[in-house]
């Protein structure tokens, strides 16, 4: 069973402090990683998106992946109290599928 | 506005009704999706259609019926309600086949079946 991992929190950080959210998966076929975000109440929201290893910056967000150790992870420098949701990673299960496997979420808090 | 939209966005409902929730995309995209998030806001595949074709059939109850009339519309139809239908079902869409699957999100609908 392919399997993303996340820790839920929540992950408490003060505002203008980096936030660090992780994620492991199983299938080491997975071949593309993406980030969403959830306001409580809403819809996921695409924020990054990330096909091979090494950085992906855009603005103040910063996608990491190792695909050798089945690790990515999403950056969040600046923290703003906007940016408390929940953070969902979502891998794609291999080459050509059309199937997202989701985490259960991180809830990020930023506190003023 | 260009996105992907649902309708109804709250439906309640009675055990054992049948009920039908639509979904339309005006980005031009070739997949569409179901998803459901339970009340632990897991988020699970349930449908996916190409180009109007069944693709992606996970195991939900046969009750679940995903409809798609062309390739900008996804329907969800689901017979005889009971209590645990009650979720957030989440229609999604993307525009490319393969590896970069990124899909986008309709608001969803809120299910509560008493």
């Amino acid at each position: 069973q392919k399997e993303v991992e996340q820790n839920s929190g929540p992950l408490s950080v003060p505002e203008g402090a980096i936030a660090s959210l992780n994620c492991t998966y199983s299938d080491r076929g997975s071949q593309s990683f993406f980030w969403y975000r959830q306001y409580s109440g809403k819809s996921p929201e695409l924020i990054m998106s990330i096909y091979s290893n090494g950085d992906k910056e855009d603005g103040r967000f910063t996608a990491q992946l190792n695909k050798a150790s089945q690790y990515v992870s999403l950056l969040i420098r600046d923290s703003q109290p906007s940016d408390s949701a929940t953070y969902l990673c979502a891998v794609t299960s291999g080459a050509g599928s059309y199937q997202l496997t989701f985490g259960k979420g991180t809830k990020l808090s930023v506190i003023p | 506005d260009t996105a992907v939209s649902q309708t109804p966005k709250y439906l309640v409902t009675q055990m054992g009704n049948d009920k039908s929730i639509k979904c339309e995309q005006n980005l031009g995209h070739d997949t569409m999706y179901w998803y459901k998030q339970d009340s632990k806001k897991f988020l699970k595949i349930m449908f996916s259609y190409n180009n109007k074709e069944l693709i992606i059939n996970e195991t939900v109850p046969n009750r679940f019926s995903p409809k798609s009339p062309d390739k900008a519309h996804l329907n969800l139809h689901i017979n005889s309600l009971e209590l645990g239908d009650s979720a957030v079902y989440f229609c999604a869409s993307s525009p490319v086949r393969g590896s970069y699957n990124e899909q986008f999100f309709g608001p969803g609908t809120r299910l509560t079946v008493l």
